[in-house]
């Protein structure tokens, strides 16, 4: 079975600071890898994603992911962040039969 | 982009009702559409996954026979939550995979709340 960990649950930055966000995944297989962002009252939007080839990823609104095979991770990074950027942040990844699992979610806070 | 739409938003209901739960995609066709269920400060767990015109796959533990669902077009997948309890209480959000992208697209999730 296929899971998937954030270890940062909540995180607060001031603006212009560096992001990153931490995600491991647990699966035999080859994955596609997600981060997804919720803004506050708004439904879950696609930042970038990972199929195949450049592990590093890049995503919208500056994000970035790389993904390393051999650490099981899909970083999330971003080298300056914006208040506009407090949200919530999901990790998810498919598997073989392409369900997705996400994972516990990161609360980023941006203080101005 | 593409657009996954959820009705309704947000509904309150009595013990022992059912309440019905729509996602459409609104500007393409969705072969794959899941249910999620998102506890809060949780994240979302998969409840089922729906194909257009076959029996959906329920997730271990979810049980098939509450959670009803039907994907009778490519564009329309319902949830309906029968015989609610206060347990069922819970912010549920569908996805829709697009059939030629593989993009999912998330609806903006209904609130249930059941009294």
């Amino acid at each position: 079975a296929q899971s998937v960990s954030q270890h940062n649950h909540h995180v607060i930055l001031s603006e212009a600071a560096s992001l990153e966000l931490g995600c491991n995944y647990s699966y035999g297989g080859t994955v596609n890898l997600f981060w997804y962002v919720q803004y506050p009252g708004q439904h879950l939007q696609l930042l970038l994603k990972y199929f195949s080839g450049d592990p590093l990823v890049k995503g919208i609104k500056g994000f970035e992911a790389e993904f390393i095979k051999s650490k099981f991770s899909f970083n999330l990074r971003k080298p300056s962040v914006q208040w506009s950027d407090t949200a919530e942040y999901f990790c998810a990844v498919t598997g073989g039969y392409q369900k997705v699992t996400f994972g516990t979610g990161t609360k980023l806070q941006v203080i101005p | 982009g593409a657009v996954v739409s959820q009705h309704p938003s947000w509904v309150i209901c009595k013990s022992g009702t059912s309440v019905k739960i729509e996602c459409r995609s609104l500007d393409f066709q969705a072969t794959t559409m899941f249910w999620y269920r998102q506890f809060p400060k949780q994240s979302l767990m998969l409840m089922a996954t729906s194909n257009e015109g076959s029996k959906a796959t329920y997730e271990q533990g979810v049980e098939k026979d509450k959670f009803l669902i039907n994907h009778a077009s490519l564009t329309l997948s319902t949830l309906t939550v029968t015989s609610a309890h206060p347990e069922d209480s819970s912010f549920y959000i569908c996805s829709a995979r697009d059939g030629l992208s593989y993009e999912q697209y998330f609806g903006p999730g209904t609130r249930l709340t059941v009294t």
